[in-house]
């Protein structure tokens, strides 16, 4: 069974760079023909997709968050990172990972989410 | 505010069913199969229950049905049970370069 696992920085100050790593079990990610991706949900508010990357290393993220989020792979620790840059209060929320077969816009398995707060 | 418009909350009774809504645009839910529902229990790793409109997972309970009609999504739970007690999300592919988005959840509650 899949498992995913995200880890990383709990707490962010204004400005810095938010890090966190997804962790894949039961699967490997070098082995292609899924999308991995970032999804966050701010306090009291809905789920905001963040981007994916495929095993090859293409990204694509969303518009409104592109300037400053990088996805990247790492193929021999089976894990996938998110960097958040110029973080702000707003960039406060759960950050989860989940995984995507290939042209199917569906998010069959997520992580349980690791909470990310912004403050000095 | 999200894409995606859900009512904030519903509730019903063990055995009743009730339909949670997601409302969308042409653009996304009105355009393309590709809306799914998530279940979220609170401190646990949300959970696919409905994809492309209609389909389940394998495993998933057949008291979770969806639906489309418009720009207007639908999932209904069928005899309710205390279990299903949770979060609710619906999602879509969207034809604008967001690629993805989500509605703002709704909080059923079983009485």
């Amino acid at each position: 069974q899949l498992h995913l696992q995200e880890s990383g920085s709990g707490l962010v100050k204004p400005s810095q760079t938010l890090s966190l790593t997804c962790a894949v079990s039961g699967a490997s990610i070098s082995s292609g023909g899924y999308s991995w991706s970032w999804i966050r949900q701010p306090p009291g508010k809905g789920l905001e997709w963040i981007g994916y990357i495929y095993h090859s290393g293409s990204t694509y993220s969303n518009p409104s968050l592109r300037s400053r989020v990088t996805i990247s792979v790492d193929r021999s620790k089976n894990q996938f990172s998110l960097k958040l840059t110029s973080v702000t209060a707003a960039d406060t929320a759960v950050y989860y990972c989940a995984r995507s077969e290939l042209g199917r816009y569906l998010l069959e398995f997520w992580g349980q989410g690791t909470l990310v707060t912004v403050s000095s | 505010q999200s894409a995606l418009t859900q009512p904030a909350s519903v509730s019903g009774s063990p055995g009743q069913s009730i339909t949670i809504s997601c409302t969308g645009t042409s653009s996304d839910i009105g355009g393309y199969n590709y809306v799914s529902w998530y279940q979220h229990h609170p401190g646990k790793a949300p959970k696919l229950m409905i994809y492309e409109v209609s389909n389940r997972p394998s495993g998933f309970s057949h008291r979770f049905s969806g639906s489309k009609s418009g720009n207007t999504a639908s999932l209904t739970i069928s005899g309710l049970q205390a279990e299903d007690e949770a979060d609710y999300y619906c999602s879509s592919y969207t034809s604008s370069s967001t690629l993805w988005v989500f509605g703002g959840g709704t909080k059923l509650t079983v009485l």
